[in-house]
């Protein structure tokens, strides 16, 4: 069956320093990642959504310079957290979508902490 | 831009009770409609899509309805478990070619006691 792998599933990091997260595609060809972050009792935040062949889109609010983003191919998506401060803590959601109107199917989450 | 409200935070209900979480959304066009049910530790699934005025998803006993007068997908289920314990979402995609952005709505958390 087609899932979505996240890893690493948590992670501490100290304040300042980086961390990157990655997202596997399993059983299928992903066209789209899209990655979200989701604050504490907060929703999901759009972060960036990254289509093959065309430019990473990013939302408001998120920078290519704080949260760069790497999609070489249609199976595998990486995003670094730049710079971590408190308010980056939450889970980091990848959803990725084969094609057509397919709703994108979700990974479990890299949840972040920040010391 | 597209909007989606969930009414509800918080749910608590006891076993086979009814269940409804209210979603409206605010989208131009024909938006899809989603229901997410997200568990502890785990990422959001789907549970079921609607496109269409009218259109009724359902899929474990839950159902919604897209009402495009109301602007509404609400979620039901005639007789709660204590296993549907979990936090729900609303979603819509919108229906501009090439749109690709969900926009999701702030969660209600269904409590369902023994």
């Amino acid at each position: 069956g087609a899932l979505v792998y996240q890893y690493p599933r948590r992670t501490i990091c100290k304040s300042g320093t980086s961390m990157r997260m990655e997202c596997q595609a399993v059983g299928f060809q992903a066209t789209s990642v899209a990655w979200y972050r989701q604050s504490p009792q907060k929703t999901f935040e759009l972060i960036a959504l990254s289509t093959v062949n065309s430019a990473i889109k990013y939302e408001q609010n998120f920078t290519q310079e704080k949260f760069p983003i790497s999609h070489p191919n249609l199976s595998f998506s990486s995003m670094t957290v730049l710079n971590a401060y408190l308010e980056d803590r939450g889970l980091y959601l990848c959803g990725a979508r084969r094609q057509g109107n397919q709703a994108p199917l979700f990974g479990e989450g890299t949840r972040l902490s920040v010391l | 831009g597209d909007s989606v409200t969930q009414t509800e935070g918080q749910v608590a209900l006891s076993e086979e009770d009814f269940l409804t979480i209210h979603c409206n959304y605010s989208a131009s066009g024909y938006p899809t409609l989603f229901w997410y049910v997200q568990y502890p530790g785990e990422g959001p699934q789907l549970l079921f899509r609607a496109s269409r005025d009218k259109e009724k998803g359902s899929s474990r006993g839950f159902e919604a309805t897209y009402d495009k007068g109301t602007t509404s997908f609400h979620l039901r289920k005639a007789s709660v478990q204590e296993s549907d314990s979990a936090v729900y979402y609303c979603a819509l995609r919108g229906s501009h070619t090439g749109n690709y952005k969900y926009v999701f709505g702030a969660g209600t958390r269904l409590k369902v006691i023994a």
